[in-house]
C-alpha cells in the first residue's frame, strides 16, 4: 500500500534560513510519481513539483529545490532564504501504482517564517 | 487560463440533511478529482471522474456520490449528513493521469452542526 511519512509536524525559522522539509514514502511499484504541493492560509493547493520514479535528478526552482532518493524513498524540499511568504502548510503526495489521480498525502508540515 | 472553481466556498447545514458541491475545471481539463481534508485524517481521496464515468474511489462510505457532466464540471453529493463530514472539500483538475499535475480549487468549507 501506499504511504507517505512527514515526520516534521511544525518547523519554525527566522527569515533568511534555509530550511528543509522531509518526505519518507513506501510503495511496491517501480513507476509511481511523487508530488509536492504548498498550502497557503487561504486553503488552496498549490502545486510544487511532479516526479516520476525514473527520474532522479535533483531539481532547482528559484529558491526551491528537491531531492529524491529511491535508495532511501526520500524526497525531500529545500527552501533556501526562506520569506515569509513561504509561511504555509507543505505537503508531499505519492500517486497511486497506475498513475491515476488518486493521490495518498502525508500529514504536511506547517511552516512558520518569523519575520 | 482561468483556475478551478468551487461553488459555494462555504455551507452549514444540520445533520441529516444532504448536500451537493460543484467543481468545475480547468479548460481543456477532462479529470477531476475530489478529496476530504479534515484535521483529524488530512486529505483523503474520494473520487475521480474522466470523461463522465467515474475511473477511481476512495475508501468513503456511500453516502458520498459524484458526478461529472459532459463539459467537465462535476458534483460531489452527501447524503444524510453527519457531524463527521465536516471538513474541507477539494477538487482538483488534471489532463488526465498523474502523469500530468493536478490543480485544486479553493476548497468549499462545509459545516455540519
Amino acid at each position: 500500500a501506499q504511504k507517505v511519512t512527514q515526520a516534521q509536524t511544525e518547523i519554525s525559522v527566522v527569515e533568511k534560513e534555509d530550511v528543509t522539509l522531509d518526505c519518507v514514502y513506501e510503495t511496491r511499484d517501480t513507476t509511481y510519481y511523487l508530488f509536492w504541493y504548498k498550502q497557503p492560509p487561504s486553503g488552496e493547493l498549490v502545486f510544487l513539483i511532479r516526479r516520476n520514479s525514473f527520474d532522479e535528478q535533483n531539481e532547482i526552482s528559484g529558491r526551491y529545490s528537491w531531492n529524491f532518493q529511491k535508495s532511501t524513498s526520500s524526497f525531500n524540499f529545500t527552501i533556501t532564504a526562506s520569506q515569509v511568504v513561504d509561511s504555509a502548510v507543505y505537503f508531499c503526495a505519492l500517486s497511486e501504482p497506475t498513475g491515476a489521480n488518486n493521490l495518498f498525502f502525508g500529514t504536511g508540515t506547517r511552516l512558520t517564517v518569523i519575520p | 487560463k482561468a483556475g478551478v472553481t468551487q461553488t459555494p466556498r462555504y455551507l452549514i447545514k444540520t445533520r441529516g440533511q444532504q448536500v451537493t458541491l460543484s467543481c468545475s475545471p480547468i479548460s481543456g481539463h477532462r479529470s477531476v478529482s475530489w478529496y476530504q481534508q479534515t484535521p483529524g485524517q488530512g486529505l483523503q481521496f474520494l473520487f475521480e471522474y474522466f470523461s463522465e464515468t467515474q475511473r477511481n474511489k476512495g475508501n468513503f462510505p456511500g453516502r458520498f456520490s459524484g458526478r461529472q457532466f459532459s463539459n467537465s464540471r462535476s458534483e460531489m453529493n452527501v447524503s444524510t449528513l453527519e457531524l463527521g463530514d465536516s471538513a474541507l472539500y477539494l477538487c482538483a483538475s488534471s489532463l488526465d493521469r498523474a502523469v500530468y499535475e493536478q490543480f485544486f480549487g479553493p476548497g468549499t468549507r462545509l459545516t455540519v452542526l
